[in-house]
């Protein structure tokens, strides 16, 4: 299994709505990432885990949540977002952070905030 | 600062066309580089890489080679096919602490039949 899978391909909430975004890989790598993407523009890093521990946190709202439950499996959890955080969110793993192994990426969940 | 900088799209070239978008780096010490597409309505794919200097990337026809003296990582493929329609991101990542990718602003590319 060579590919990192997310649900659900596509999401529509509310200002007021609680949701959450899962992302999940087999192939056991122990860095896993959440990546923000606007139209027309390059993935922007949101979080990384490594080793199930948070790593990295690019000043990311609170309103954005990440949750890494074991090794395979990466949630983001959503709450009381705003309109401008309609986006594709993009989930990406690697063997393990670092220079040369690079990172592969899901197909993303296309999120709408009503 | 690192950066990466790509040529403005789009490009728009006939099938069987040459083709070549460019990219160039400017970085500290030595990052690994990288070219990913992006499908309509997908995630990104890892097209090629290379981690160091004279290193050459392919994959499914496309070429890229590590130009250190250039600070340039181009991406090259010598008859292109609709198929290949699609935004082209060069990036590059180094090795500190923070694990981040610094990606370019990405290249759409238009394949006329």
């Amino acid at each position: 299994d060579t590919e990192v899978t997310q649900t659900p391909k596509h999401l529509v909430m509310g200002m007021t709505n609680k949701k959450s975004l899962k992302c999940e890989q087999h192939m056991g790598h122990r860095a896993m990432y959440w990546y923000k993407q606007k139209a027309k523009k390059p993935p922007e890093l949101m979080f990384v885990y490594s080793y199930e521990k948070l790593s990295i946190n690019e000043s990311v709202p609170s309103r954005f949540s990440p949750e890494c439950p074991n090794s395979s499996l990466l949630n983001l959890h959503l709450h009381a977002l705003q309109p401008e955080d309609s986006a594709l969110y993009l989930c990406a793993s690697s063997q393990y952070s670092g220079r040369a192994f690079e990172q592969f990426f899901g197909p993303g969940t296309r999120l709408t905030v009503l | 600062g690192n950066s990466v900088t790509q040529m403005e799209g789009p490009v728009t070239l006939s099938e069987e066309a040459f083709l070549t978008i460019n990219c160039t780096y400017t970085a500290t010490g030595y990052p690994s580089l990288f070219w990913y597409v992006q499908y309509p309505g997908e995630g990104l794919q890892l097209l090629l890489k290379a981690t160091k200097a004279d290193d050459k990337g392919s994959n499914k026809g496309f070429e890229a080679t590590y130009r250190k003296e250039t600070t340039s990582f181009h991406l090259e493929k010598g008859s292109v096919q609709v198929s290949d329609s699609a935004v082209y991101f060069c990036a590059l990542k180094y090795l500190t602490r923070d694990d981040k990718i610094i990606f370019g602003k990405g290249t759409r590319l238009h394949i006329l039949p």
